[in-house]
């Protein structure tokens, strides 16, 4: 069974660039939930998408965006990047059966 | 809204002492409760969950009991190893917006075991 995988690792951007960052769930998972955890703090949930379509939301401007494929795999789009975007983003699959979910090794995103 | 307060920390700890991180949280209905555990440069993974009131979850030596009444679900273990130094979140899990189940995290608890 294949865990959740994330590409890239780290990532370095300039204030005002786009960044994509891209997720693959785990094998028989159909939702991938993304969140962004700054140094020192817990996860804050960004985004979930089900079925292809985001089906929840946190507190976060629109800048923020995401897709999913129909083979599950996700990514999260970021424009006009901010110093405060700095941190790491997790992606976490799950299935609809069961509440728990299963985070990949996340994305470490600098913005100098 | 969902909040989980977390025990501050850091906490240090002998090899075999007796571990409590203190978990409580506020939230409507009914959610779900977990501990995740977060090595150094890693991602989060599952420790235990519990999904009602008085389930007790437990994984390599880890308990924790959902609480109801104290709203709170405190992670033990007996006798904690040096390889257990990690930080620990408590997180809820409840159905918010549209239909997603998303996570609320606390803060998380960095724990030390010296040998």
């Amino acid at each position: 069974e294949t865990g959740v995988t994330q590409s890239p690792t780290h990532l370095i951007k300039t204030r005002g660039q786009q960044v994509t960052l891209r997720c693959s769930s785990q094998s028989g998972h159909n939702t991938v939930s993304w969140y962004q955890q700054a140094l020192g703090q817990g996860p804050q949930f960004i985004f979930q998408y089900y079925r292809e379509e985001e089906n929840g939301r946190g507190n976060f401007p629109p800048r923020f965006s995401g897709l999913q494929f129909p083979n599950y795999s996700s990514e999260l789009n970021v424009n006009a990047l901010e110093l405060d975007d700095s941190a790491l983003y997790l992606c976490a699959s799950s299935s609809t059966s069961v509440d728990e979910q299963y985070f990949g090794p996340g994305t470490r995103l600098t913005v100098t | 809204g969902d909040s989980v307060t977390q025990m501050e920390g850091p906490v240090t700890l002998s090899e075999e002492a007796f571990l409590t991180i203190n978990c409580t949280y506020t939230a409507t209905g009914y959610p779900s409760l977990f501990w995740y555990v977060q090595y150094p440069g890693e991602g989060l993974q599952l420790l235990l969950k519990a999904t009602k009131a008085d389930d007790k979850g437990s994984n390599k030596g880890f308990e924790a009991t959902y609480r109801k009444e104290t709203t709170s679900f405190h992670l033990e273990k007996g006798s904690v190893q040096v390889s257990d130094s990690a930080v620990y979140f408590c997180a809820l899990s409840r159905v918010s917006s549209g239909s997603a189940r998303q996570l609320t995290f606390g803060s998380g608890t960095q724990l030390t075991v010296l040998p």
